[in-house]
């Protein structure tokens, strides 16, 4: 089994800046990884996918970049909205899909 | 409104039984594969179940073959989670999703219900 692993924990920062998570996975998965946002209460929401391609009606300040083995989640400039926790999946080894344990980024 | 809701979670004993359903609207449920997945704040999310968008092929995490069965019916847009011998670590909340591909599999999920509470304790 894949494992990713997401750091930091915990992300402290404030609005306007950028945030940067990250997440390794623990053989290559090539570009196979995705990127969710969960709020508190909700559900989780695809962000990115294919390690690079943002889903339909998500905002240009996020990006995600990284393959093999390293990824990484950019916020560019952080919007209120954004304060959340964050989640990679990868796909290399469906069905079997696992997650990572999560970053959360809060307000400072 | 395009939309996935799940029902039938609750409180239940070790080895009991519970059937989830998840109701899908706003779209044509019978053109994409969909999931289970569940969410412990200790494990974290983790992949329960898959199904192919006909319901000829399934597929499930280790821990739960044998006990699970996935199923959907088109006629109703809906998915179902048969889950039989319950463990107190099954308890998690449980989302139904549905995969991003139309009419091919992506394995990533683009839309998510907001989840049904499933507590087994004795």
């Amino acid at each position: 089994e894949i494992v990713l692993t997401q750091s930091p924990a915990t992300l402290s920062l404030s609005p306007g800046e950028r945030a940067t998570l990250s997440c390794r996975a623990s053989q290559s998965i090539s570009s196979l990884l995705a990127w969710y946002q969960q709020k508190p209460g909700q559900s989780p929401r695809l962000l990115i996918y294919d390690a690079s391609t943002r889903a339909t009606g998500i905002p240009a300040r996020f990006s995600g970049s990284g393959s093999g083995t390293d990824f990484t989640l950019t916020i560019s400039s952080l919007e209120p909205e954004d304060f959340a926790v964050y989640y990679c999946q990868q796909r290399s080894t469906w069905p079997l899909l696992t997650f990572g344990g999560g970053t959360k980024v809060e307000i400072k | 409104e395009v939309q996935l809701v799940e029902s039938g979670g609750g409180l239940l004993q070790p080895g009991g039984s519970l059937r989830l359903s998840c109701v899908a609207s706003g779209f044509t449920l019978s053109g994409y594969e969909m999931y289970w997945v569940r969410q412990t704040p200790g494990k974290g999310l983790e992949w329960v179940a898959f199904i192919n968008s006909g319901g000829e092929t399934t597929y499930y995490t280790d821990s739960v073959k044998g006990r699970f069965t996935i199923s959907r019916d088109s006629a109703k847009s809906s998915l179902y989670l048969q889950m039989n011998n319950l463990r107190v670590e099954d308890t998690a909340v449980y989302y139904c999703a549905r995969d991003m591909g139309l009419y091919f599999i992506s394995w990533y999920l683009d839309l998510w219900g907001r989840g049904t509470l499933v507590t087994v304790s004795s």
